[in-house]
């Protein structure tokens, strides 16, 4: 089956503490794995994804595929970066997504 | 960029009644649309995929004559949601992607259904 699992509702830091939101998935095959952000009454938008190995505001995921995980890392959270988190799946096609039930950040200043 | 809007961002009506949705790609042709749903304090739901003068391909589980699909251009595509019902009420995001391989998908704001 496929999956998405987030196993953090909300995870709460304070300002310049690092941040690790969890994210495993379940897939048969090779999927295309994303973080997609949105802040407080903004639409969604994508973050990154692994194929491109960016790091977009200091936030960076490394896909393992042994532990079928995609955490997303920022070693020092910022007031910002408080926002609602999806990890999200696709094939390689990249056509549908999958998403998780998401991970609230609350980073207190 | 990549700016999809959705119209209307709310909508409130009485039961019974049918809602168009409407999601356009502003600034780029978008081959793919999706529609989600999603419940407060859960995750979106995919429930189509809409390609541009195709039907659309619905998730198990959403009833294609209660969620009525069009994509008719490159640019634009509705969700009709028919005789709708309190049970309806809900977040309907759309999103649109490029043609080719891995194209992102870029979201609209959404749209909060109330059914009275």
């Amino acid at each position: 089956a496929q999956r998405v699992t987030q196993p953090e509702k909300l995870l709460s830091v304070f300002k310049g503490a690092p941040v690790e939101l969890k994210c495993n998935y379940s897939y048969s095959g090779s999927p295309e794995l994303f973080w997609y952000v949105q802040y407080s009454r903004q639409r969604l938008q994508l973050l990154l994804r692994h194929i491109s190995r960016e790091s977009i505001k200091g936030f960076t995921a490394d896909l393992n595929k042994g532990e079928t995980s995609f955490h997303l890392k920022k070693p020092f959270a910022q007031e910002e970066d408080s926002a609602m988190y999806y990890c999200a799946l696709s094939g390689l096609l990249a056509d549908k997504l999958i998403f998780g039930t998401g991970t609230r950040l609350q980073v207190f200043p | 960029g990549a700016v999809v809007s959705q119209h209307p961002s709310w909508v409130i009506c009485k039961s019974g009644t049918s809602v168009k949705i409407e999601c356009r790609s502003l600034d780029f042709q978008a081959t793919t649309m999706f529609w989600y749903r999603q419940f407060p304090k859960q995750s979106l739901m995919l429930m189509a995929t809409s390609n541009e003068g195709s039907k659309a391909t619905y998730e198990q589980g959403v009833e294609k004559d209660k969620f009525l699909i069009n994509h008719a251009s490159l640019t634009l595509s509705t969700l009709t949601v028919t005789s709708a019902h309190p049970e309806d009420s809900s977040f309907y995001i759309c999103s649109a992607s490029r043609q080719g391989k891995n194209q992102p998908q870029h979201f609209g704001d959404g749209t909060r259904l109330s059914i009275l």
